[in-house]
């Protein structure tokens, strides 16, 4: 089955404590992207891959790492978490720029 | 003023009632999503328009390029279509931007 797959898909942690959520699609698919998702805000940018060893940042960036050494693989990385990155994250993939997206199931991480 | 706007923010319809919502953006795009997200929180990818009309079951969306709106229309709406509805594009320097999402509530 074509799928995004995040883990985890709940998460509680400390501040300051470093944290990574995986993010793996089985599609081939040359973009990959991160948002998270806040009340009253909608859903933001933080960073997007257009390939391997190609990322670029979107809207909210701060706070965050990716990397892309893998085409199926897209990990959003918070070395510090702090409360306000409390939010809804969805990794999103898709064929090329310009088609359609599948998005993971979410993760909600609550920072502490 | 956000890039992407969205209305109405909220609507309730009566079942088989025709329903249209409505985006607008104020930056140049190479694409327009409409997405759908039900009240457990997954999104998932209705349409993807550059330009025209497109048509899936009973879900229409038109976009407009010069006019830069859009519009998604439910035909004979029932409740299973509740959820947030979700506009976004893809600005040309290949940036997503959402609108803040139209929350719909289809009622038997």
């Amino acid at each position: 089955e074509a799928q995004v797959t995040q883990n985890p898909r709940y998460l509680i942690t400390v501040t300051g404590k470093k944290l990574t959520v995986t993010c793996s699609q089985n599609m081939n698919h040359e973009y990959m992207s991160w948002y998270r998702q806040d009340p009253g805000l909608g859903l933001r940018q933080i960073y997007y891959s257009m390939n391997v060893e190609v990322t670029d940042k979107g809207d909210v960036p701060e706070g965050y790492k990716v990397s892309r050494k893998e085409k199926r693989n897209f990990p959003l990385i918070l070395e510090s978490p702090s409360p306000n990155q409390t939010s809804l994250y969805f990794c999103a993939s898709s064929r090329i720029s310009n088609y359609g997206y599948t998005f993971g199931s979410g993760t909600r991480l609550t920072v502490v | 003023k956000n890039e992407v706007e969205q209305s109405p923010q909220n609507l309730t319809a009566q079942e088989g009632e025709f329903i249209t919502i409505n985006c607008s953006y104020s930056v140049g795009i190479s694409a327009l999503h409409w997405l759908q997200q039900h009240p457990g929180g997954g999104i998932v990818s209705l349409f993807m328009l550059s330009s025209g009309k497109k048509k899936h079951g009973r879900l229409i969306a038109t976009i407009n390029i010069q006019e830069k709106h859009s519009s998604l229309h439910i035909t004979a709406s029932h409740p299973r279509d509740s959820a947030v509805y979700i506009c976004a594009v893809r600005s040309n320097t290949d940036k997503l931007i959402f609108g803040t999402g139209t929350r719909l509530q289809v009622f038997p």
